[in-house]
């Protein structure tokens, strides 16, 4: 079946600090792929999404590229924000299937001043 | 426009007891979908509904739970005599319509924790 695979975490970053959260992602066909974000007490938000291979989603400094390739869509940011503090999680949405969306784990960060 | 509403946001029933939360899509929107989170785990998908109709259940368990969206009024995830187990965090989506591809954005609600004793 499909599956999600994140960077476990915590991870723990200086202001500043250039951040990556490595994601693979196992499905039939051409998946779309999403990263959510979740603050404290909230739920989650949808921080960027890519809907086929090749594609760049990109918002608030934080970008990935879906690569068929490699079956992944890794998490940037050059330059991490104390504000950027959250857990973050992958997920995908299967072909042709009824929007479900399938979650990896989540990886929380902490952005140290 | 409100964002999806849920509630309670806390819950918590003793062993045996029926829980039930209660999901508002945002204004405009007639797809919903809950999913629970298991302590330490990621979100799992649970059921996919449109107004009266259930599409996708297939990760709901076989018994106990039982999930609707009628034409009016808001989506309820039902458990009936919870269990420990049954503790986590559901949470509850929607969306405007179903591409078919994947593409429209779920927006989420602030999530219902339960608590089992």
């Amino acid at each position: 079946g499909n599956s999600v695979t994140q960077m476990e975490g915590p991870v723990t970053l200086s202001e500043e600090a250039f951040l990556t959260i490595n994601c693979t992602y196992t499905a039939t066909g051409y998946p779309s792929l999403f990263w959510y974000v979740q603050y404290p007490g909230e739920g989650l938000q949808l921080l960027l999404k890519a809907t086929k291979a090749d594609d760049k989603g990109s918002n608030k400094g934080f970008e990935a590229t879906y690569r068929k390739e490699t079956t992944s869509f890794h998490l940037e940011k050059g330059s991490v924000q104390v504000s950027d503090s959250a857990v973050y999680f992958c997920a995908l949405s299967a072909q042709g299937g009824s929007e479900k969306l399938v979650f990896g784990k989540g990886t929380k960060l902490t952005v140290n001043p | 426009n409100a964002g999806v509403m849920q509630n309670p946001r806390h819950l918590v029933r003793r062993r045996g007891q029926e829980a039930r939360l209660r999901c508002s899509p945002m204004k405009g929107h007639s797809h919903v979908y809950w999913y629970r989170q298991l302590p330490e785990e990621g979100l799992k998908f649970m059921v996919y509904l449109q107004k009266e109709n259930i599409i996708d259940e297939s990760g709901m368990p076989k018994e106990r739970f039982s999930a609707e969206f009628p034409k009016e009024g808001p989506s309820i995830l039902r458990i009936q005599q919870v269990v420990r187990g049954d503790s986590a965090a559901y949470f509850c989506a929607s969306s405007p319509r179903a591409s078919g591809q994947g593409t429209d954005t779920q927006y989420f609600g602030p999530g219902t924790r339960l608590t089992v004793l």
